[in-house]
């Protein structure tokens, strides 16, 4: 396909258990990015990669949140010991990077979490 | 602290007329500022981009304006249509933060016909 593509779009887990969210880029993109929508709020950045650097995970709320990245290609987030307070959308986007000058980002659909 | 703000009130708006959205910001020296439309269920999608040293910048009947010295940049939607009807982002980037967009929570433009 030619956009970001997320999966799963819908995850409903019990409190404490672990889940992992996965995002699949644009081809060619070498930035991809994660962020946390609450209900009613602005997205909010959690880590970024680029390229083979070391990742930018100055976002990350906890230690219970951790990010890969495979090459330049698919990530996966995951949080473990789910809390209540985890429930939110997820969004991953990724843009060409440094090299395509300004950091326009483009967004898959995101995937709903919601923690019981 | 750093902090976007928009406006949370929906806007409504009749169809024809044009909308206006701001986005203020304090404790920010933003290099870029984007515009992001979001609808429901979905994820943003890029609108336009102004750097500091633009005022302003046009896109079909987009129109974004940015003055660094009030901290704030004015989205205009002219001749809205009700497929307008979405909720509007404002991002904002510094050149030593590439790639950390941080966002506003957004405003909510209902057009009716």
């Amino acid at each position: 396909g030619a956009g970001v593509s997320q999966s799963p779009s819908n995850k409903v887990t019990e409190k404490g258990k672990d889940v992992e969210l996965r995002c699949d880029p644009i081809s060619g993109h070498t930035a991809l990015y994660w962020y946390r929508q609450r209900l009613g709020q602005g997205l909010e950045f959690l880590i970024y990669f680029q390229g083979n650097s070391a990742p930018d995970k100055s976002g990350l709320p906890s230690d219970r949140f951790s990010a890969e990245r495979t090459g330049e290609s698919v990530s996966t987030l995951t949080i473990q010991r789910t809390q209540q307070e985890d429930s939110a959308v997820y969004l991953c986007a990724s843009s060409l990077g440094p090299l395509g000058g300004t950091d326009t980002q483009y967004f898959g659909p995101g995937t709903r979490l919601t923690v019981l | 602290s750093q902090k976007i703000e928009q406006n949370s009130e929906a806007l409504n708006i009749q169809e024809g007329k044009t909308a206006t959205l701001t986005c203020n910001y304090t404790n920010y020296s933003p290099a870029y500022l984007q515009w992001y439309r979001q609808d429901p269920g979905r994820g943003p999608v890029f609108l336009l981009l102004i750097r500091e040293n633009e005022k302003e910048k046009r896109k079909e009947r987009l129109k974004v304006t940015f003055d660094t010295t009030l901290k704030q940049s004015l989205f205009h939607i002219t001749a809205s249509q009700p497929a307008d009807s979405a909720t509007y982002l404002c991002a904002l980037e510094r050149t030593d933060s590439w790639g950390k967009l941080q966002f506003g929570a957004g405003t909510q433009v209902v057009v009716t016909p």
